[in-house]
């Protein structure tokens, strides 16, 4: 397997762009999850699905972000318009559906906006 | 949700030595799971090792074992015999119902 693919692995974007990062877990693993990392916040989950329904998103920052996994095999988080603020690595992680299950890590995805 | 504590922003160790990183976590659930995750400068998050609340024996994972202290809500990581390669940033994590929330890290410098 592949790992969890992530893209782009990195992105300059000006503020006020929209920008949509990728993700594709490990094939039969039924939960997908999005992190961010900051130097000042640390990792931070923004969201999770189970089975491509979103779980809990109460860690997305505000409006202006959205995910959406519109089937196994694929997910999307978007920031429109994006802030100078926004600038991260957002990671993507998938695990299997016992709660013993490890997260397995994308590359991450570095995002810059100017 | 769950919250945890890693006080020891840096750590430093002299290769071959003995470290011991620390953490501890809050959470009103009983059934939970703990680990370790490193990340070296490529940000890559690797798991390390891992640890079943509801078992009290300690995990080993090579040069790495743990120490699970439940009714302080304790899990340090100890490594033994430190290798240059060991030198990262170290993440415990607390997993309980698939929402995993990580400490602030730990970055781990080893001295050759």
């Amino acid at each position: 397997d592949a790992g969890v693919i992530q893209s782009p692995r990195h992105e300059v974007t000006e503020m006020g762009q929209e920008v949509t990062l990728r993700c594709k877990p490990i094939s039969g693993h039924d939960y997908l999850f999005w992190y961010r990392q900051t130097m000042m916040r640390g990792l931070e989950l923004l969201i999770y699905f189970n089975n491509n329904v979103p779980i809990d998103d109460s860690g997305m920052p505000e409006d202006r972000f959205s995910a959406k996994m519109p089937n196994a095999s694929f997910s999307t988080l978007k920031i429109q318009p994006s802030e100078p603020r926004d600038s991260a690595v957002y990671f993507c992680a998938s695990s299997g559906s016992s709660g013993a299950n490890v997260l397995t890590f994308g590359a991450g995805s570095r995002l810059t906006v100017l | 949700a769950q919250t945890v504590t890693q006080s020891q922003p840096e750590m430093s160790v002299q290769e071959a030595e003995t470290v011991t990183l620390s953490c501890t976590y809050d959470t009103s659930e009983s059934d939970y799971y703990l680990f370790w995750y490193k990340q070296p400068p490529s940000r890559q998050m690797i798991l390390v090792i891992r640890q079943e609340a509801y078992k009290q024996q300690n995990a080993t994972e090579n040069r790495f074992s743990v120490n699970f202290q439940k009714a302080a809500k304790s899990f340090s990581l100890k490594i033994s015999d430190s290798q240059l390669g060991d030198a990262a940033m170290y993440f415990c994590a607390v997993k309980n119902n698939n929402d995993m929330r990580f400490g602030a890290g730990t970055r781990l410098t080893v001295k050759p």
